[in-house]
């Protein structure tokens, strides 16, 4: 199994430019998550899922959309980037409320 | 809503050192986990461990639900332990959304 992948490892964009975090998992998992680390701040929240078709906000969503079509894909939409938003990304996924948590490599964004 | 508190923020260990990391939270959880976070930025799940001992290798965890604290035990430290720790957790009222500490930073020196 491939567990959580997301896809690019790499990103810098301009102010202004949209982009689109993906990630997808094979472990038929419930719940998907996205959070942001920033240096001193632990992981944030972003938008979470808890099946396709429902989705939620966390504790730091603006500027961020998601959508959940499918059980497996929930990828993470920048409206208009910010340099405000340069971060590194992570999406996750589990189970269900109270099943171990999984982790995506991560995303490393800069936004110029 | 639900505190945590992780403790030390940091901790610098000789290869061969135990070492003990403490989550405290406020309130009644059913969901806890411990991470680690390595020096490359890749999260590992260690433990789910909501109540109760867990050990696996060096590791072992153990939640004290009624006294709200989890420790985390690393025995003879190895340079590959350094990173981050990181616990997370929830409780009944709000299972959706786990809350997380800001983690111990550990080094382990050879």
């Amino acid at each position: 199994n491939a567990g959580v992948t997301q896809t690019p490892k790499f990103q810098v964009l301009k102010t202004g430019q949209s982009m689109t975090l993906q990630c997808a998992q094979d472990m038929n998992h419930e719940y998907m998550s996205w959070y942001r680390q920033d240096p001193g701040m632990g992981l944030r929240l972003i938008h979470y899922s808890v099946g396709a078709g429902i989705t939620d906000q966390g504790e730091v969503p603006n500027g961020y959309n998601v959508s959940r079509s499918t059980t497996e894909d929930f990828p993470l939409r920048l409206l208009s980037a910010a340099p405000s938003q340069t971060s590194v990304y992570f999406c996750a996924s589990r189970s269900g409320a109270n099943e171990k948590l999984f982790f995506g490599s991560g995303t490393q964004l800069s936004v110029l | 809503g639900i505190q945590v508190e992780q403790s030390p923020p940091d901790l610098i260990l000789q290869e061969g050192a135990n070492s003990t990391l403490r989550c405290n939270f406020s309130d009644s959880v059913n969901n806890l986990q411990w991470f680690h976070q390595n020096p490359w930025g890749q999260l590992i799940n260690l433990f789910y461990i909501p109540s109760g001992t867990k050990q696996n290798g060096r590791l072992s965890a153990t939640t004290v639900a009624t006294e709200r604290y989890s420790l985390l035990y690393i025995s003879s430290s190895q340079t590959t332990d350094s990173g981050v720790y990181f616990c997370a957790l929830s409780n009944a009222g709000n299972n959706r959304k786990l809350i997380w500490g800001l983690g111990t930073s550990l080094a382990v020196n050879p």
